[in-house]
């Protein structure tokens, strides 16, 4: 069975300190994979995608970036975060044309 | 551009029958999808329409018209688990290569 792991849970950190979030799948080859950043209270914002190692789209014009260094590996990035970074980061994955599993998520506070 | 709406909060009663809505507007369309939300917890996928019609999933059902860019999720029996946010998706683009879309989500509340 596919699974997706996501860490870490929780994370503060300072303004202007790097981030790096990673997410891994294990069962499954080839997949698509997503970040999403869901706001308090609010639907779920597309930040970026991937449908293969080293393709990344990006959706949103921020101070993320996103790499695939191997097939089932995908981390976000930051090099100077910003108050306005906080919030709960999905990473997800999904096989060609079917329904997206996620991982438990991270909450990311910026103080 | 790309749309989906969905209205934000909903109230019903435990035992009745809820129905949330979803309207899209999307370049392109590649299958529609509902996920449930509770707070603090990632989302957890319900159903998928890529055709025209209801798909029936025990108490859950789902339904998509591709022409008006409309689907629906309907609860039957509720209880009180199932306040929880609901989450409309639609992948735009291709199938193989279709970034997965979400609308603001339904936030209901199930009372006694």
């Amino acid at each position: 069975s596919q699974t997706i792991h996501q860490w870490p849970a929780t994370l503060v950190q300072p303004v202007g300190s790097p981030l790096s979030l990673e997410c891994t799948v294990e069962g499954t080859s080839n997949p698509n994979l997503y970040w999403y950043r869901q706001a308090a209270g609010r639907g779920l914002q597309l930040l970026f995608y991937s449908v293969g190692i080293g393709q990344i789209s990006s959706e949103v014009p921020q101070n993320l970036s996103a790499s695939r260094p191997q097939d089932r590996q995908f981390i976000l990035s930051s090099k100077k975060l910003l108050l306005s970074d906080s919030g709960f980061y999905l990473c997800a994955w999904s096989r060609t044309g079917k329904e997206a599993f996620f991982g438990q998520g991270t909450r990311l506070t910026v103080v | 551009g790309q749309n989906i709406d969905q209205p934000t909060e909903m109230t019903a009663t435990e035992g009745a029958i809820v129905q949330i809505n979803c309207t899209y507007q999307t370049s392109g369309f590649n299958g529609l999808f509902w996920y449930q939300q509770h707070a603090g917890e990632a989302p957890t996928f319900l159903s998928y329409n890529v055709l025209d019609g209801l798909e029936e999933k025990g108490r859950f059902s789902s339904f998509l018209s591709r022409s008006k860019g409309y689907s629906y999720l309907l609860l039957k029996e509720l209880q009180m688990k199932d306040s929880a946010s609901y989450l409309c998706a639609v992948r735009s683009g291709s199938s193989n290569t279709g970034k997965l879309i979400f609308g603001q989500g339904t936030t209901l509340q199930v009372k006694p």
